[in-house]
């Protein structure tokens, strides 16, 4: 089956420090790849779609500079927490699609913002 | 846009018994897929079962099948002789089909498995 591998599984970082998710396909290509915000307790909510080789597509309320996206090959997708504060402390997941029918998860990022 | 709501936001079973968790959506598009996420605390997410919207045919997964029905927008999920490694997030999810996966979820149904 098809594999997402999320980096890194959980980070800690001072607040004002910028921190890089990586989210890749390990046996496939993603053209598209998108990223969830999980608050404890609480449903996956779609953050942004990562496209390769052009600009990501923001939902309404994501502070695209806050949340920058580079999806710079078939198989790498990242996602940087620039000028971390405290709220930003969230669970980040990626996903990918094979064949449009199904998405794959990666290990998801557990952010903590001191 | 698409909603999905579950309206269970806990649920107990015990050991061995039957339990049925519920979602509605609601879309006008007719090309879909649905899918049951679980979430254990690992919160890795593991797909339980997808119903394609073109299927009449409800989906089975070993102890896990689905009541689809598609004209009232339900999409339930019931779970056979549970067992406690089923104690777990459970997600409902919709996507649209042609969106690479885009993935709109429910609130989920916290479900606790007990002896």
């Amino acid at each position: 089956g098809a594999v997402v591998s999320q980096h890194p599984s959980r980070v800690i970082c001072k607040s004002g420090t910028s921190v890089k998710i990586e989210c890749r396909s390990l046996d496939f290509q993603a053209t598209t790849m998108f990223w969830y915000r999980q608050f404890p307790k609480q449903s996956l909510m779609l953050m942004a779609t990562s496209n390769e080789g052009s600009k990501a597509t923001y939902e309404q309320g994501v502070e695209k500079d806050k949340f920058l996206i580079n999806h710079a090959s078939l198989t790498l997708s990242t996602l940087t927490v620039t000028s971390a504060h405290p709220e930003d402390s969230s669970f980040y997941i990626c996903s990918a699609s094979l064949y449009d029918t199904e998405a794959f998860f990666g290990q998801g990022t557990r952010l903590t913002v001191v | 846009a698409q909603t999905v709501t579950q309206s269970q936001p806990e649920m107990s079973v015990q050991e061995a018994e039957t339990v049925t968790l519920s979602c509605t959506y609601d879309t006008s598009e007719n090309n879909y897929y649905l899918f049951w996420y679980k979430q254990p605390p690992s919160r890795q997410m593991i797909l339980v079962i997808r119903q394609e919207a073109y299927k009449q045919q409800n989906a089975t997964e070993n102890r896990f099948s689905v009541n689809f029905q598609k004209a009232a927008k339900s999409f339930s999920l019931k779970i056979s002789d549970s067992q406690l490694g089923d104690t777990a997030m459970y997600f409902c999810a919709f996507m649209n089909a042609g969106t690479a996966s885009k993935l709109t979820f429910g609130t989920g149904t916290r479900l606790q498995v007990t002896l």
